[in-house]
């Protein structure tokens, strides 16, 4: 099946750093990724779409200055934390849409972010 | 509003034996995906089953089961046999036509040996 790479896995920063998180879509093209945010034993709350070649759309509540993300080609999307705080800690994931098939969702293994 | 209910914050199941998941929805939409996944405490989201609002015919993989009921805007996840490996917290997400999924809050199944 369809493989969605996310890294890293987890990470620690220091607050006021930035932190980069990539999602690779390895064998099909990924039109459309989403990105998601989840605090635990709750729900994934959708943060923004990033289509290839277009801004990103940030879903009401999301500070789009504060979590920047680029899908530059069909197969890699990144979600850049900003000037890190603790608030910010969470785990978050990526899904990408197979082009051409709408029901084709793959997730990425999600990265936990700890902000000291 | 809630476009996914999932009413279960949590289930226990003896091993061998089947368990019901509810999710209702709210939409209208006439073409939309329901979806269900599996999170093991790994964090990963398993993609286990989905359903398309045109198809006629309940979806089925494997030992997972969708009861689609349109009409009451429900997709019940039936999990039959149940096995250890099965503990985890599973979601029930809906697609619409602009590709987004919500999710339910999520059920947390223990299976008992």
């Amino acid at each position: 099946g369809a493989v969605v790479s996310q890294h890293p896995s987890w990470v620690i920063c220091k607050s006021g750093t930035s932190v980069k998180i990539e999602c690779r879509s390895l064998d099909f093209q990924a039109t459309t990724m989403f990105w998601y945010r989840q605090f635990p034993k709750q729900s994934l709350m959708l943060m923004a779409t990033s289509n290839e070649g277009s801004k990103a759309t940030y879903e009401q509540g999301v500070e789009k200055d504060k979590f920047l993300i680029n899908h530059a080609s069909l197969t890699l999307s990144t979600l850049t934390v900003t000037s890190a705080h603790p608030e910010d800690s969470s785990f978050y994931i990526c899904s990408a849409r197979e082009q051409g098939w709408r029901e084709k969702l793959f997730f990425g293994s999600g990265t936990q972010l700890s902000v000291l | 509003a809630q476009k996914i209910t999932q009413t279960q914050p949590g289930m226990f199941v003896q091993e061998k034996e089947a368990v019901t998941l509810d999710c209702t929805y709210d939409t209208s939409d006439q073409s939309y995906g329901l979806f269900w996944y599996k999170q093991p405490s790994s964090g990963e989201m398993i993609f286990l089953i989905y359903q398309g609002s045109y198809d006629e015919q309940n979806a089925t993989e494997g030992r997972y089961s969708l009861n689609f009921q349109k009409a009451r805007k429900s997709a019940n996840l039936v999990i039959s046999a149940s096995q250890l490996g099965d503990s985890a917290m599973y979601f029930c997400a809906m697609r619409e036509n602009d590709y987004k999924l919500s999710f339910g809050a999520g059920t947390t199944v223990t299976v008992r040996a």
